[in-house]
C-alpha cells in the first residue's frame, strides 16, 4: 500500500504567488485532514473533510487558503496569494471513518515543504 | 492551552530503554493519552494509546499512573532509528488530534 501521498515534496514561490498542493489519501479513508507545522512546532489542524465535505474548517484563514476534496477522494490546498509566513511543512493525512474514534487510524504523508520568499 | 507537559528534549544511548515522560494533570475521564512520533522529514506515525490500563505493542510499552495524572512510553531498546519527536496527545473520541511541541529525542550511538 502506497500510503498517503503528497506532491510536491517542496516548494519555493516568491510572495504574492499562488502555491496548490495535492494530496492522495489511502484508498477507502472517508476523512481526510490538512495539518501545517510550522518549524520547532507541532502540527495544527486546517481543515478536516468528511468524504467531500469540510466538515471542520474553523482554522483555515479564509481569506487567502481554500481547499476542496473532489468526489471524496483526492484533495487540493490552495494559497493565493501565498505570504511570507506561510512557510512552513503542509501535511495530509487520512483516516478510515468507522475508526476514527480511535485515533490510531491516522496515516499521514511526508508533506510538502513551502518556502515563500 | 496545551493539555499536556514534555521536556523539550532527552537523550538515550543506543540499546538502552528510554523513557519519555508525560504530564496531563487535568485530562478528563473519558480522555485517552496518545503517542505519535515524527521522524526528520516525514509526517507523525501512530504509536500506542490508553485510557488507564498499561498498553504494549511491538513498538512500545505506555504507563499511565493510577490518577492518571501523568504517563511514561517506554522504548524498550532504543535504537538510531528511533530518534524523533515523541507528542503526547490526551484526546476524547470524536476530537481531533491537537499536537503541542513534544519532546525531541536523541538515540547516542
Amino acid at each position: 500500500e502506497a500510503g498517503v501521498v503528497q506532491s510536491p515534496r517542496y516548494k519555493i514561490i516568491e510572495k504574492k504567488q499562488p502555491v496548490a498542493f495535492w494530496c492522495n489519501p489511502i484508498s477507502g479513508h472517508n476523512t481526510l485532514y490538512w495539518y501545517r507545522q510550522n518549524l520547532g512546532q507541532g502540527p495544527e489542524l486546517l481543515i478536516r473533510y468528511e468524504n467531500e465535505e469540510a466538515v471542520d474548517d474553523s482554522q483555515l484563514p479564509k481569506d487567502r487558503f481554500s481547499a476542496e476534496r473532489l468526489k471524496g477522494v483526492d484533495s487540493t490546498l490552495k494559497i493565493q496569494p501565498a505570504e511570507l509566513g506561510d512557510s512552513a511543512v503542509y501535511l495530509c493525512a487520512s483516516s478510515p471513518l468507522l475508526l476514527r474514534d480511535t485515533g490510531e487510524g491516522y496515516t499521514f504523508g511526508s508533506g510538502t515543504r513551502l518556502t515563500v520568499v | 492551552d496545551a493539555k499536556t507537559t514534555q521536556p523539550p528534549s532527552m537523550d538515550c544511548a543506543e540499546g538502552r530503554a528510554a523513557n519519555l515522560p508525560c504530564n496531563h494533570s487535568t485530562i478528563s475521564g473519558n480522555e485517552y493519552v496518545y503517542w505519535y512520533r515524527q521522524i526528520h522529514s516525514q509526517g507523525p506515525q501512530y504509536i500506542i494509546h490508553g485510557l488507564k490500563n498499561n498498553e504494549t505493542n511491538e513498538m512500545a510499552s505506555l504507563i499511565i499512573t493510577e490518577d492518571r495524572k501523568s504517563s511514561t512510553l517506554i522504548l524498550p531498546h532504543a535504537t538510531l532509528r528511533d530518534t524523533a519527536v515523541y507528542y503526547c496527545i490526551v484526546r476524547a473520541l470524536l476530537e481531533q488530534l491537537t499536537f503541542g511541541k513534544g519532546t525531541k529525542l536523541s538515540v547516542i550511538p
